[in-house]
Order: C-alpha cells, then sequence, then structure tokens
C-alpha cells in the first residue's frame, strides 16, 4: 500500500530563515510520482513540482529546492530566505500504478512565517 | 482559461437537505477529480472522471453521494439527505492525461457546512 508521511504537523519560523518540510514516503511501485502542493488560507491547492522515481536529481525553482533521495524514500522540501507569504499548509503527495494513479495525500504541514 | 473554478464557494445548508456543487474545469483537460478536505488533513479522494465516463469511485464515498460530467466539461457533485459529518471542503481537480499522471490543478473548493 502507498502511503506518504509528513511527521511536522505545524513549523513557525522567523522571516529570512531558511526552513526545510520533510516527507516520507512508502510504496511498492517501482515507476511512481512525487509531488508537493501549497495551499495557502485562500484554500486552493497550488501545485509546487512533480517529480518521477527515476529522476533523482534535485531541483531548485528560485528560494525551493527539493532533495530526493530513493535511499530513504523521502523528498524534503526547502526554502530558503523565508517570506511571510509563504506561510501556508504544504502537502506531499505519491501517484502511482499501486492507487490506480489516484493521488495519497500527506496530513500537510503548516507553515507559519513571523515577521 | 482562468482555471478550475467551483461555484459556490461556500454553502451552509440543514442536515437533511440536498446540496449540488459545480465544477468547470481546464478546458483541455480530459481528466476531472473529486476530493474532500476535513481541517488539519490532506485532500481525500472521492470520484474521477476521464472525459464524460466515471472510472473511479471511492469505497468510502456514501450512497448520498452522486457525481456527474454529462458532457466531458463541467461536473457536478450532489449529496443528499446532508449529514453534519459531510461538513467539509470539496475540492475539485483537473488534469490532462491518459495512462500516467500529470499534475492536477486545483479550485478554491466549496466549503460546505451542514447545520
Amino acid at each position: 500500500a502507498q502511503k506518504v508521511t509528513q511527521a511536522q504537523t505545524e513549523i513557525s519560523v522567523v522571516e529570512k530563515e531558511d526552513v526545510t518540510l520533510d516527507c516520507v514516503y512508502e510504496t511498492r511501485d517501482t515507476t511512481y510520482y512525487l509531488f508537493w502542493y501549497k495551499q495557502p488560507p485562500s484554500g486552493e491547492l497550488v501545485f509546487l513540482i512533480r517529480r518521477n522515481s527515476f529522476d533523482e536529481q534535485n531541483e531548485i525553482s528560485g528560494r525551493y529546492s527539493w532533495n530526493f533521495q530513493k535511499s530513504t524514500s523521502s523528498f524534503n522540501f526547502t526554502i530558503t530566505a523565508s517570506q511571510v507569504v509563504d506561510s501556508a499548509v504544504y502537502f506531499c503527495a505519491l501517484s502511482g500504478e499501486d492507487s490506480n494513479y489516484q493521488l495519497i495525500w500527506g496530513a500537510g504541514t503548516k507553515l507559519i512565517i513571523k515577521p | 482559461d482562468t482555471g478550475v473554478s467551483q461555484d459556490p464557494r461556500h454553502k451552509i445548508t440543514k442536515r437533511g437537505q440536498n446540496v449540488t456543487f459545480r465544477c468547470d474545469p481546464i478546458s483541455e483537460h480530459n481528466r476531472l477529480y473529486w476530493y474532500r478536505q476535513t481541517l488539519g488533513q490532506g485532500p481525500e479522494f472521492l470520484t474521477y472522471f476521464q472525459n464524460e465516463a466515471q472510472l473511479e469511485k471511492s469505497r468510502l464515498l456514501s450512497d448520498r453521494f452522486s457525481a456527474e460530467r454529462p458532457k466531458g466539461s463541467f461536473s457536478t457533485l450532489e449529496i443528499q439527505r446532508t449529514e453534519q459529518g459531510d461538513s467539509a471542503m470539496y475540492l475539485c481537480a483537473s488534469s490532462l492525461g491518459t495512462l500516467t499522471y500529470t499534475e492536477a490543478f486545483f479550485g478554491q473548493g466549496t466549503r460546505l457546512t451542514v447545520v
């Protein structure tokens, strides 16, 4: 069965600090996809990144970076120089053949950036 | 195209009443998903359509819930005889995909409160 664990329920940091959101997953699939979504207070889920299981290259997009490590089944998300606008709930999700390609979601990490 | 839109944004209803929500996906997207999200949780899959065909329905979905996508464009989700436990955010998403998963784009959701 597939499962996504986001152990951090809430993180609070001061603006400009770096912060890492953890995501650990379980799957029996050899081909699968990992995602991060952001949910600001407005409620809409905003797609941030998709990574397939064959691509372990880390990715950087501006202040955002993702570290995918198959050896530890982790797909962690780092925000560098955090800003108040980064405050949101962040969800990690997994999709693969085992779930008929439906998204399996973590419980989310609420990130609070204090000015 | 302004993305996925959902209507209404908020709905308050009395227990036992029927409610219907509408979702307009991104126009070229052939897949449409419904999710339910309660406070502090990740989205929970309800059902999905590929074009007008409803391909999967969650086992957790009560028979009071029904979804349609009659022309493969917009979709409606109806809840009959609402219960207080139905109070949640109902999210719609759409994607362009065939066998594998592509990123889904979400609407802002319909927040249902059953009193």
